[in-house]
């Protein structure tokens, strides 16, 4: 079956443009995740949602940060006014269920170079 | 709160040799552990988890990883490793209970000479 889409694969924009990136789960699956993966660097958390709702946003870097999840599928991450720092690869990750012992199932990202 | 720690940044083997990666982690009660591998360009892929029961787990691709609660590993291992296998390999650990969101590892790239 498909697996977690993400577009678009590659995106290149000038500093203070704002971006949004897309995330299409696994179908039936509830909990989506977001995170962002520096060169060389872990996975860092940005946002999780559990339906529509994201209980835990804790990880936003910045009110530049924002995402939404729309029927309990699709899911758009916008980062306005972007910053160098910014570059990075977004990854979205979705998961049967919200419980811890439920395996993520990741999309291939999008890179994000920001010039 | 859990954490995971891997502390090798680089391992370097030979092809044809074994290889062991090494995973501890810091939680309370017997979290929920896994090893992800990500290919370049790529997003990750589970390898395998462990949740409960037998603490050597099988996963995919020829790997195994053992649970030591007493000293609060996951390491990975493979006893033939393929030049195919030349990835980052990222551990995680989630909470049995309260919060869900799993804790990655900053990972451990894995270069493998001919």
């Amino acid at each position: 079956g498909a697996g977690v889409s993400q577009s678009p694969s590659n995106k290149v924009t000038e500093k203070g443009k704002d971006v949004e990136l897309r995330c299409d789960p696994i179908s039936g699956h509830t909990a989506l995740y977001w995170y962002r993966q520096s060169l060389g660097q872990g996975l860092e958390f940005l946002i999780y949602f559990q339906g529509n709702s994201a209980p835990d946003k804790s990880g936003l870097p910045s009110d530049r940060f924002s995402a939404e999840r729309t029927g309990g599928s699709v899911s758009t991450l916008t980062i306005q006014r972007t910053q160098q720092e910014d570059s990075a690869v977004y990854l979205c990750a979705s998961s049967l269920g919200q419980s811890g012992n439920q395996p993520q199932h990741f999309g291939d990202g999008t890179r994000l170079s920001i010039l | 709160a859990q954490s995971v720690t891997q502390p090798d940044i680089h391992i370097t083997v030979s092809e044809g040799a074994s290889l062991e990666l090494r995973c501890n982690y810091s939680y309370g009660a017997t979290p929920y552990l896994f090893w992800y591998v990500q290919s370049p360009g790529q997003g990750l892929q589970l390898l395998l988890k462990y949740f409960s029961g037998d603490t050597l787990v099988q996963g995919i691709k020829g790997f195994e990883a053992e649970f030591k609660r007493s000293q609060s590993s996951f390491n990975l291992r493979k006893p033939s490793v393929h030049w195919s296998d030349a990835a980052e390999y990222f551990c995680a650990v989630a909470a049995s209970g309260g919060s869900y969101i799993p804790t990655f590892g900053r990972g451990t790239s894995l270069i493998v000479h001919p």
